[in-house]
């Protein structure tokens, strides 16, 4: 049973350029988390997703990123217009019915430089 | 008020030593609080998790003591290995699916 994925591994964009990070949640998993790590800090929240549903989008920055589940393939976070603060790892972690409920796994996450 | 505060921000321990690292929170609409691990270019992996309703939860040479009064919890890694050098994470939610992360604990465990 594969873990979560994420992929690319490591990114780098220009300053201005757009961000695509893809997630693929464990099988069997409905819930899908974003969360964002700055070096030698915390992991913070982004946003949360069901099945075609943005459930929890509190922790997103109002402008330039998106997030979307879609009903078939990866959850997609989007990132416009990167500028060098976004620079961070982002993981993605999924649970099968709610981390109240089930635990949480990450994927090794995704390293973006900004340039 | 949703922040979880967590100490030492590293630690170095002799091999077979107990580190603790401990975390102490505000909300008291928090009432899950788990323990993750991750080791560099990796995800966080969750190591253990409490509820209120216990003081003590123990797994593998993993503990986990949680005051529910004082709002303070903490991790106890029995007869530490140089494999458990990470770093270490607590986190605490409630009444939503967003964890609230510590700043993390650099972990060392010296042969």
């Amino acid at each position: 049973n594969a873990g979560v994925m994420q992929n690319p591994r490591h990114l780098v964009r220009r300053r201005g350029q757009e961000a695509r990070l893809r997630c693929s949640p464990m099988k069997g998993h409905s819930h899908v988390y974003w969360y964002r790590q700055l070096p030698e800090e915390g992991l913070k929240f982004m946003v949360y997703l069901q099945k075609e549903n943005i459930i929890d989008e509190s922790g997103m920055p109002k402008e330039r990123f998106s997030a979307e589940f879609p009903k078939e393939g990866p959850s997609i976070l989007r990132i416009q217009q990167v500028v060098r603060g976004d620079s961070a790892a982002y993981f993605c972690a999924s649970s099968r019915a709610g981390i109240n409920n089930s635990p949480l796994h990450f994927g090794n996450g995704t390293r973006l430089t900004v340039t | 008020q949703q922040q979880v505060k967590q100490s030492p921000q590293s630690l170095i321990v002799q091999k077979g030593g107990i580190p603790i690292i401990n975390c102490a929170y505000e909300n008291t609409a928090f009432d899950y609080f788990p323990w993750y691990q991750q080791f560099p270019g990796k995800g966080p992996a969750l190591l253990i998790a409490i509820r209120p309703d216990v003081s003590e939860k123990k797994e593998g040479r993993f503990t986990i003591s949680f005051n529910k009064s004082a709002k303070q919890f903490s991790l106890h890694i029995m007869d530490s290995q140089p494999g458990d050098s990470a770093t270490y994470f607590c986190a605490a939610s409630g009444g939503n699916e967003k964890l609230t992360f510590g700043t993390g604990t650099r972990l060392t465990i010296i042969p």
